[in-house]
């Protein structure tokens, strides 16, 4: 069965430019977590999508932003893009239930300059 | 807030010794996960520990969780170079949120 696919893999963007990163869940799966990954931090989350609703949300600025649509896929946006927004972004998919299992995508890596 | 705290952050040690990494929380979580990373990938669920003094073996790995379920241990025997990565543990909080410690690298030398 087919894993977490995100696209892109690798990013280069310039401060002030927005970007948007897709996760493809495995099938089945309903609920998409993103996080946040860096080398300061560690990774963090930001927010998490079932069923096409935010079900719950990390501590980041209103310039992250994500939706999911009816097939589960999910997209993250960054608008304003700042040299700290610079990490890898990672999106994890599971059941959605409590205490099932989540399976992460290999991260899109996000360089801002 | 609900945090993690993760030690050691590094270790580098030779093939064929053991080690302990321990993670710490303020507080409780529904259970707690660990998590192994390699480079260029996302991490990978090695075990979940849920009851508070539950032990639980992978081969070589073994996973504490304290009786308080506030704390957890990872103890590797005879470690090898393919034990290298990135070790996360992470607490699980409403249905599917993860909050995860800032990891202990792990290198195993030959």
């Amino acid at each position: 069965k087919a894993g977490v696919t995100q696209t892109p893999r690798y990013l280069i963007k310039t401060r002030g430019q927005q970007v948007t990163l897709s996760c493809s869940p495995i099938s089945g799966h309903r609920s998409v977590s993103w996080y946040q990954q860096t080398p300061g931090q560690g990774l963090q989350f930001l927010f998490e999508y079932f069923s096409e609703t935010q079900r719950n949300k990390g501590n980041f600025p209103g310039r992250f932003s994500g939706r999911q649509f009816s097939n589960s896929r999910s997209e993250m946006n960054v608008s304003t893009l700042e040299l700290g927004d610079s990490a890898l972004y990672l999106c994890a998919s599971s059941l959605g239930k409590a205490n099932t299992e989540a399976f992460f995508g290999q991260g899109t890596r996000l360089t801002v300059v | 807030t609900q945090l993690l705290e993760q030690s050691p952050q590094f270790l580098s040690i030779q093939e064929g010794e053991n080690l302990t990494v321990y993670c710490n929380s303020s507080s409780v979580f529904s259970s707690l996960q660990w998590y192994r990373q390699e480079p260029g990938e996302g991490p990978v669920l090695l075990v979940t520990v849920v009851t508070g003094g539950e032990v639980k073996k992978l081969k070589r790995l073994t996973f504490q969780f304290g009786d308080a379920r506030k704390d957890s241990s990872l103890h590797i025997t005879a470690a090898q170079p393919g034990d290298t990565g990135l070790y996360l543990c992470a607490g699980v909080s409403g249905y599917s949120t993860l909050t995860f410690g800032k990891g202990t690298m792990l290198l195993v030398s030959p």
